[in-house]
């Protein structure tokens, strides 16, 4: 597995604006996933982009992939206060008849406020 | 509820004491994976079980700490000697090996070693 590394660190905004996080990952991946934590919880899984998808939408979520730039950005639309948490992509490389399929490595994440 | 439970939610111990936390995954779930998270931090992986087979295990975990998932469905997760180091969350997550990638995780178990 690899690790991604999303930027911003940070991201401060008000209710209703968009947020805009991007995640870089090093090697080829088969998927790439994105997760949102709440403060003192688990992650929830959000969405997974296979590589041979440019874009995934999900409600208010879009995710875009360009393998050609090994990145990843996740777009919130019309924000809402509860959308205040940290998020983390995770991309994934499935070693050929290896044993870590399945298993995600994460980075820093981006916290994101969002502001009422 | 039927997603994946950790027990305790909270743990205080001090430096030196074992401690145990359990982790009930998702029932019909054949994977499950253990996290650690320190505050500022991304999750770390430390260890995962296929059923009852444990397939891989971090650099990370020392040999104080030792993961056991005997009959494939909950896992135990043991520490040994509390460091002030060890005091973190530690997560659970499962999954479903058959297509489904994504992970589900439990809320955590918040360790403090004081």
């Amino acid at each position: 597995s690899q690790q991604g590394e999303e930027d911003p660190q940070a991201l401060s905004i008000q209710e209703g604006e968009n947020a805009t996080m991007n995640c870089s990952y090093k090697t080829s991946i088969n998927n790439l996933q994105w997760y949102r934590q709440n403060s003192g919880r688990g992650l929830v899984h959000l969405i997974l982009i296979r590589s041979n998808e440019r874009e995934k939408h999900s409600g208010r979520l879009r995710v875009t992939l360009d393998t050609s730039k090994k990145s990843s950005s996740l777009l919130i639309t019309a924000s809402r206060a509860a959308d205040t948490a940290s998020y983390f992509c995770a991309p994934e490389n499935f070693r050929v008849g290896g044993t870590s399929y399945g298993k995600l490595t994460f980075g820093q994440g981006t916290i994101l406020t969002v502001h009422p | 509820d039927t997603g994946v439970s950790q027990n305790p939610r909270h743990k205080i111990t001090k430096r030196g004491q074992n401690v145990t936390f359990r982790c009930d995954p998702i029932s019909e779930h054949n994977r499950l994976y253990w996290y650690r998270q320190t505050l500022g931090q991304g999750p770390e992986f430390l260890t995962y079980f296929q059923n009852e087979a444990q397939l891989e295990k971090s650099r990370l975990l020392s040999d104080r700490f030792s993961a056991e998932r005997p009959k494939g469905s909950f896992s135990t997760l043991e520490i040994q000697r509390t460091e002030q180091g060890d005091s973190a969350m530690y997560l659970c997550a499962s999954s479903l090996a058959k297509g489904n990638e994504k992970l589900f995780f439990g809320s955590g178990t918040q360790l403090s070693v004081l």
